[in-house]
């Protein structure tokens, strides 16, 4: 069973802050891969896609891609209260892996005032 | 305005009796899924299609159904509901299969 693992949390930060949010996946073959944000009663929406090693960064976002060690990160710098909500990393395994996106559990985010 | 629509938002049905829940995108996406989410296990994938008549089982298809006869629409058929399919449903549609994903505003089902 392919897996895609994430701390449940809750993980609190102060605001202003650094949060860091953890994933790592089961599959080697895994190609893209995508954070999404989720607020309480509302649909996921997309925070960061990255597809090759290293460090991508869109304001105060940065996603990092380990493939070797199988890990993707999500760092928000500043953290604001706004910020809390649940984060969901997902893969999909493109046509290597039948084209499945697989969503971790998510990690709960409160940022503290 | 781009949107996937999904309808019914609210539906408190009985075992056994048949039920559909339709989506529809209107971005011309060729990528489509549905979506359960279960407290403590996140958004699992139940059918995706690739495009037209091209649909395929994701990690929880049992008990489920779907077609894709047009581009924009893809349901989600439940035959014959069981308790066990009481869940927070989403559909999705992305360009490809590695490009964001749209989610719609979610069904929330309740099977008694």
């Amino acid at each position: 069973q392919k897996e895609v693992e994430q701390n449940s949390g809750p993980l609190s930060v102060p605001e202003g802050a650094i949060a860091s949010l953890n994933c790592t996946y089961s599959d080697r073959v895994s190609q893209s891969f995508f954070w999404y944000r989720q607020y309480s009663g509302k649909s996921p929406e997309l925070i960061m896609s990255i597809y090759s090693n290293g460090d991508k960064e869109d304001g105060r976002f940065t996603a990092q891609l380990n493939k070797a060690s199988q890990y993707v990160s999500l760092l928000i710098r500043d953290s604001q209260p706004s910020d809390s909500a649940t984060y969901l990393c997902a893969v999909n395994e493109g046509n290597t892996g039948g084209f499945k996106t697989i969503f971790g559990a998510g990690t709960r985010l409160f940022v503290k005032a | 305005e781009a949107q996937v629509t999904q309808n019914p938002r609210y539906l408190i049905t009985v075992t056994g009796k048949k039920l559909t829940v339709t989506c529809s995108q209107n971005m011309n996406h060729e990528y489509m899924s549905w979506y359960r989410q279960d407290p403590g296990l996140g958004l699992r994938q139940i059918y995706y299609s690739m495009n037209v008549e091209v649909t395929d089982k994701g990690d929880v298809p049992e008990g489920y159904k779907v077609s894709r006869k047009e581009k924009r629409n893809f349901p989600l058929i439940l035959e014959s509901p069981s308790p066990n399919q009481t869940s927070l449903y989403f559909c999705a549609s992305s360009w490809r299969e590695d490009t964001e994903a749209f989610f719609g505003q979610g069904t929330r089902l309740t099977v008694v």
